[in-house]
């Protein structure tokens, strides 16, 4: 049973340029949300998928846009990349069980450099 | 906002040692959720505390949530090497928002 899987793993961008960060979820999860990780600090939640639409938003400018499938995957996308958007992007998935917060799996991340 | 504030920021200990984390919050929390974070890794969940005043271990992990479900402890005994990692909490007051800690990192002397 494969667990959550990001890709790419490592990706270099120039400053203003846009990138998109994907994820497939565990199997048997519906939800998925990303983070944003800077070295030393703990993850940032940025937005929460749900059949599809955002469920909630943390504060994270209008750059930051995201996507689900039908198949529950997931895109995370920046806009007018900036330096301080260089950080370990995370995607973590967790089944839909009524309750505001179960068990999340993290993905291995998708290391984001910004130049 | 909602802030979770996470106390020491690191802790380096002689292996066989007792070490504490400690985490707070500015908002009364619906629940909250351990983690731990090997370097170069991802977090992966430990364990999920719901009601006030509960007390759940594991082996030598001892997790507690305050009374007042504002604050948090992760208590390891005789620690090890491959205890090694940074230990974030997460909370979330009533909302679908995740919110980490800064995460204490562990160093552990052999």
């Amino acid at each position: 049973d494969a667990g959550v899987t990001q890709s790419p793993t490592h990706l270099i961008k120039t400053r203003g340029q846009q990138v998109t960060l994907r994820c497939s979820p565990k199997s048997g999860h519906d939800t998925v949300s990303w983070y944003q990780q800077a070295l030393g600090q703990g993850p940032q939640f940025i937005f929460q998928y749900y059949e599809e639409e955002e469920r909630q938003r943390g504060n994270f400018p209008d750059r930051f846009s995201g996507h689900q499938f039908p198949n529950y995957s997931s895109e995370l996308n920046v806009n007018a990349l900036l330096l301080g958007d260089s950080a370990l992007y995370l995607c973590a998935s967790s089944p839909n069980t009524g309750s505001l917060n179960t068990e999340a799996f993290f993905g291995q991340g998708t290391r984001l450099t910004v130049v | 906002g909602q802030q979770v504030m996470q106390i020491p920021q690191y802790q380096h200990v002689q292996e066989g040692e007792d070490f504490t984390t400690y985490c707070n919050s500015s908002t009364t929390l619906s629940n909250i959720q351990w983690y731990k974070q090997r370097p170069g890794g991802h977090p992966v969940f430990l364990i999920q505390l719901v009601k006030s005043g509960e007390v759940k271990k594991q082996k030598r992990l001892t997790f507690q949530f305050g009374e007042a479900k504002k604050n948090s402890s992760l208590h390891i005994t005789a620690t090890q090497t491959t205890d090694v990692g940074t230990y974030f909490c997460a909370g979330t007051d009533s909302s679908y928002k995740l919110i980490f800690g800064s995460g204490t990192r562990l160093l552990v002397r052999p």
